[in-house]
C-alpha cells in the first residue's frame, strides 16, 4: 500500500480563506518535508519539519511522530498560493523518501 | 544557494530509442534521486545514489538505468524507450542526516516518448 497519504485531493478556496492540507504516513519515519509545485514548475520546499510545529509567514507545518501525520495551514490564501503541494517523508534508516500524491490547491479572486 | 542543474529541459524521443537525461549538483550532496511524475500524481523513485560509482533501485526501476560517474553527476538512461515512459523526469538531491535530508531539486525534464 501507498506510504504517505495527502487529503484532500484538490480543494478550491476563495482568495482570503484558509487552508487545512492533511499527510498521513503508514510507517515510522524520521523527518517529514513539505513542497510547493506550480503547474509544469519544478518542487521548492516549502518546510522541514521533523517534528513539533513551525510557522513561515501565512504558512503553518505541523507534524506528530506519534500520531503519523503532518499538517500544512494556509491563512488568509492568495490567488498566487495555488498550485499542487506534496508531503514527503524521510526513513532516516535508509534515506529512502516517499511521497504522497499531492494536493491541490485553487484560490479564486 | 543549492542547486540542481537538468539536461534537457525537453526531449522528444521515438520508442526504441536511447534517451540520456543528466543531472549536476553543485551541493556537495552525498545522495542524489531520478523521480518521475505522471500528470496529476505524486513523485516516483525510479534510482537513487548514495556514492559515486554506486547506484540503487528506487520503486520503479524497469526500463531505466542510472549512473553516478562523480559525486556531482547522475545520470538516467533509457535504453529502448517507450511510450509509457513519458512522462516529466525530477533530479532531487540531498545530504545525509537531520535537517540535510532536505531535498533540492532540478527543474524537470519533458520527455515525449512518440
Amino acid at each position: 500500500g501507498q506510504q504517505v497519504q495527502q487529503s484532500p485531493t484538490s480543494l478550491v478556496l476563495q482568495e482570503g480563506e484558509n487552508a487545512e492540507l492533511q499527510c498521513n504516513f503508514s510507517t515510522s519515519l524520521n523527518s517529514m518535508q513539505w513542497f510547493y509545485q506550480r503547474p509544469g514548475g519544478s518542487l521548492v520546499s516549502v518546510f522541514y519539519n521533523p517534528s513539533g510545529t513551525k510557522q513561515s509567514g501565512r504558512l503553518t507545518s505541523t507534524t506528530v511522530i506519534k500520531e503519523r501525520r503532518s499538517s500544512l495551514h494556509i491563512s488568509s490564501s492568495q490567488i498566487t498560493d495555488s498550485g499542487t503541494y506534496l508531503c514527503a517523508m524521510v526513513q532516516n534508516s535508509n534515506n529512502r523518501i516517499f511521497f504522497g500524491d499531492g494536493t491541490q490547491l485553487v484560490v479564486k479572486p | 544557494e543549492a542547486a540542481v542543474t537538468q539536461s534537457p529541459r525537453s526531449k522528444v524521443a521515438v520508442t526504441g530509442g536511447k534517451v540520456t537525461l543528466s543531472c549536476h549538483q553543485t551541493n556537495n550532496h552525498d545522495y542524489m534521486y531520478w523521480y518521475r511524475q505522471d500528470t496529476g500524481h505524486g513523485l516516483r523513485l525510479i534510482h537513487y545514489s548514495y556514492v559515486a560509482d554506486s547506484t540503487e533501485k528506487g520503486d520503479i526501476p524497469d526500463g531505466y538505468k542510472a549512473s553516478r560517474p562523480s559525486q556531482e553527476n547522475f545520470s538516467l538512461i533509457l535504453e529502448l524507450a517507450s511510450l509509457s515512459q513519458t512522462a516529466v523526469y525530477f533530479c532531487a538531491s540531498s545530504g545525509l542526516g537531520g535537517s540535510q535530508n532536505t531535498l533540492y531539486f532540478g527543474a524537470g525534464t519533458r520527455l515525449s516518448v512518440l
